[in-house]
């Protein structure tokens, strides 16, 4: 069966400090990943989408930026960190041929101070 | 601009109340997902609708996916307190999912 996980749940930044929340599946091959954010109580707003290696979709102009070193893995990336970056961040993922699903992780809160 | 409007935003109810929540659009989508979320935690998947029309039922969530596939709805029955959190809708387009504003449900006991 396939599983998602994130890490780390919880984080707590200085303004101005480095990001780096990771995300990997197991159990399937070339998936297609998602990033969200999601504000209190709110939907999801997409931020990055990758089809395969190397191949990363920016949807919203911002701070952050996304990679995809491996196949399973997702990074969701800053260099400074603003206040505004807080919030409640979610990595998906999605069959590549079956793309009418996605399964989220268990999420990361991110509270930059 | 959001794809997909869920309403209500909000909905408080008493146990053993019947209640729909309901998602629409402009935009067909080759299928839709409903979720729940608790607090602190991911979505977790409750069904995906693919055909235009098609009911799904879920012990007491009865989901429904509109004629043209531009809408659905989500209708429980029996309202229970484990029932309480935040349901999501989504609408599969491409690659992509566009998520609606979410309806945050709260059963009292």
């Amino acid at each position: 069966s396939q599983t998602i996980h994130q890490w780390p749940a919880t984080l707590v930044q200085p303004v101005g400090s480095p990001l780096s929340l990771e995300c990997t599946v197991e159990g399937t091959s070339n998936p297609n990943l998602y990033w969200y954010r999601q504000a209190a109580g709110r939907g999801l707003q997409l931020l990055f989408y990758s089809v395969g290696i190397g191949q990363i979709s920016s949807e919203v102009p911002q701070n952050l930026s996304a990679s995809r070193p491996q196949d399973r893995q997702f990074i969701l990336s800053s260099k400074k960190l603003l206040l505004s970056d807080s919030g409640f961040y979610l990595c998906a993922w999605s069959g590549d041929k079956s793309q009418e699903t996605q399964y989220f992780g268990p999420g990361t809160r991110l509270l930059v101070l | 601009t959001q794809l997909l409007e869920q309403s209500p935003q909000f909905l408080s109810i008493q146990e053993g109340e019947n209640l729909t929540v309901y998602c629409n659009s402009s935009s067909v989508f080759s299928s839709l997902q409903w979720y729940r979320q608790e607090p602190g935690e991911g979505p977790v998947l409750l069904v995906t609708v693919v055909t235009g029309g098609e009911v799904k039922k879920l012990k007491r969530l009865t989901f429904q996916f509109g004629d043209a596939r531009k809408d659905s709805s989500l209708h429980i029955t029996a309202a229970q307190p484990g029932d309480t959190g935040l349901y999501l809708c989504a609408g599969a387009l491409g690659n992509q999912f566009y998520f609606g504003t979410g309806t945050s449900l709260t059963v009292i006991p």
